[in-house]
């Protein structure tokens, strides 16, 4: 089966620029995930869907990130407009729903805002 | 609050040598503990897990003891080799309640031929 596809892998955007990223979750997984890591540092929780419904977004930082999972299918993370902390490693993640442990990570998108 | 404490890196052996990576947690119930290993260019893979004390995880040569009484998840291998070469991360989650994942900070893993 085909994995946790992300995309664009790479991304260079201006501060106060927008950047869109998209994560294509493996077909039949109703949880999906975004976190983050940023310079370094720990790889941080942002927010977890249930097919189309955000079940926890605790983690999402402010409200220059909206994210969104139209038809539970792909997910976008948009922020708007982009700050240099935002710079970092954006991963994606999907699981089945009745097998909580068995996620699947994308290769994630390196964001860097100049 | 959850969190995990990794030993910081990097850390360079030499092929052969023993290889042990640090990782302690605090979190409240009985969390279920893994490593993730994110070798270059590619995603985070599960590495091993345990989901209750005195478990031990083993995969690919690794193996980590879920250690209740210290909160310790170690992680070992007795011969690194070349291909070991990556970022490894502990984390937990909850295994009541939201399902994400807490990691620690990761630890760049290098071993030279």
């Amino acid at each position: 089966e085909a994995g946790v596809t992300q995309f664009p892998s790479h991304s260079v955007i201006e501060k106060g620029q927008t950047v869109t990223l998209r994560c294509d979750p493996i077909s039949g997984h109703d949880n999906l995930y975004w976190y983050r890591r940023v310079m370094g540092k720990e790889i941080k929780f942002l927010l977890h869907f249930v097919k189309e419904s955000k079940q926890d977004e605790s983690g999402m930082p402010n409200n220059r990130f909206l994210a969104e999972r139209t038809g539970g299918t792909y997910s976008t993370l948009k922020v708007q407009p982009a700050e240099l902390e935002d710079s970092g490693v954006y991963f994606c993640a999907s699981s089945q729903v009745y097998r909580p442990y068995g996620y699947t990570f994308g290769s994630g998108t390196r964001l860097t805002v100049v | 609050g959850n969190s995990v404490t990794q030993m910081e890196g990097p850390v360079t052996l030499s092929e052969e040598a023993f290889l042990t990576i640090n990782c302690t947690y605090t979190a409240t119930g009985y969390p279920s503990l893994f490593w993730y290993v994110q070798y270059p260019g590619e995603g985070l893979q599960l590495l091993l897990k345990a989901t209750k004390a005195d478990d031990k995880g083993s995969n690919k040569g690794f193996e980590a003891t879920y250690r209740k009484e210290t909160t310790s998840f170690h992680l070992e291998k007795g011969s690194v080799q070349v291909s070991d070469s990556a970022v490894y991360f502990c984390a937990l989650t909850r295994i009541q309640g939201a399902q994400k994942l807490v990691f620690g900070q990761g630890t760049r893993l290098t071993i030279n031929p």
